[in-house]
């Protein structure tokens, strides 16, 4: 059980490029998310699915696009790079949250890719 | 709308001393709260989480962390702190109405003086 696992763990990028970041897990989590930490800050949601077929935005989606075929895989797409992108980003995922109760939604972290856009 | 503040975005404290990182919350709802550790360049671990259930949460390496809803806080506390505590704390919530979006703090440096 490998949990959740990011790649690249670093990357360098040149202004306009693009890239993808991919993230997978491998625990039948329905839910995952991507987050971006910059110091002083704390995490903020960029995009998130609940399932296969369907993302939604998060708090900084602008310059990002995601995609859900899989349970298992969630991709990260920088359409084209910025500085202001240069971040940590982190994967998560968990079990869906049931609505109407106080459900257990421990969210499972990858390692994080730390990228740098020049 | 939920929302999360973190108190101090610095503690220090000396080896063996009690520790307490502050957390107030806003929720609509009955929030889920959590804290999350973060090592120096590493991912984030679970410490603990609050979901309804009894109000004073034990978590992992000796935390706990007390839920009080008349002050809308879940502050974080250790008994005595060791130098391996040192690290980054962010404390989450996530409310029915906001259904899968966690709101994190901004963290919480803990510095371990030995």
């Amino acid at each position: 059980n490998a949990g959740v696992t990011q790649t690249p763990k670093f990357q360098v990028l040149k202004t306009g490029q693009s890239m993808t970041l991919q993230c997978a897990q491998d625990m039948n989590h329905e839910y995952m998310s991507w987050y971006r930490q910059d110091p002083g800050m704390g995490l903020r949601l960029i995009h998130y699915s609940v399932g296969a077929g369907i993302t939604d935005q998060g708090e900084v989606p602008n310059g990002y696009n995601v995609s859900r075929s899989t349970t298992e895989d969630f991709p990260l797409r920088l359409l084209s790079a910025a500085p202001s992108q240069t971040s940590v980003y982190f994967c998560a995922s968990s079990h869906d949250r049931d609505r109407g109760t106080s459900g257990d939604n421990e969210q499972f972290f990858g390692p994080g890719t730390r990228l740098t856009v020049l | 709308a939920q929302s999360v503040t973190q108190l101090d975005s610095h503690v220090s404290v000396s080896e063996g001393t009690p520790v307490l990182l502050r957390c107030n919350y806003s929720s609509s709802y009955s929030p889920s709260l959590f804290w999350y550790v973060q090592h120096p360049n590493k991912g984030l671990q679970l410490l603990l989480k609050y979901t309804s259930a009894a109000t004073l949460v034990k978590g992992i390496n000796g935390f706990e962390a007390e839920f009080k809803k008349s002050e809308t806080s879940f502050h974080l506390t250790k008994p005595s702190a060791h130098m391996s505590d040192a690290a980054e704390y962010f404390c989450v919530v996530s409310d029915i109405e906001s259904y899968q979006k966690v709101t994190f703090g901004i963290g919480t440096k803990l510095q371990v003086i030995p």
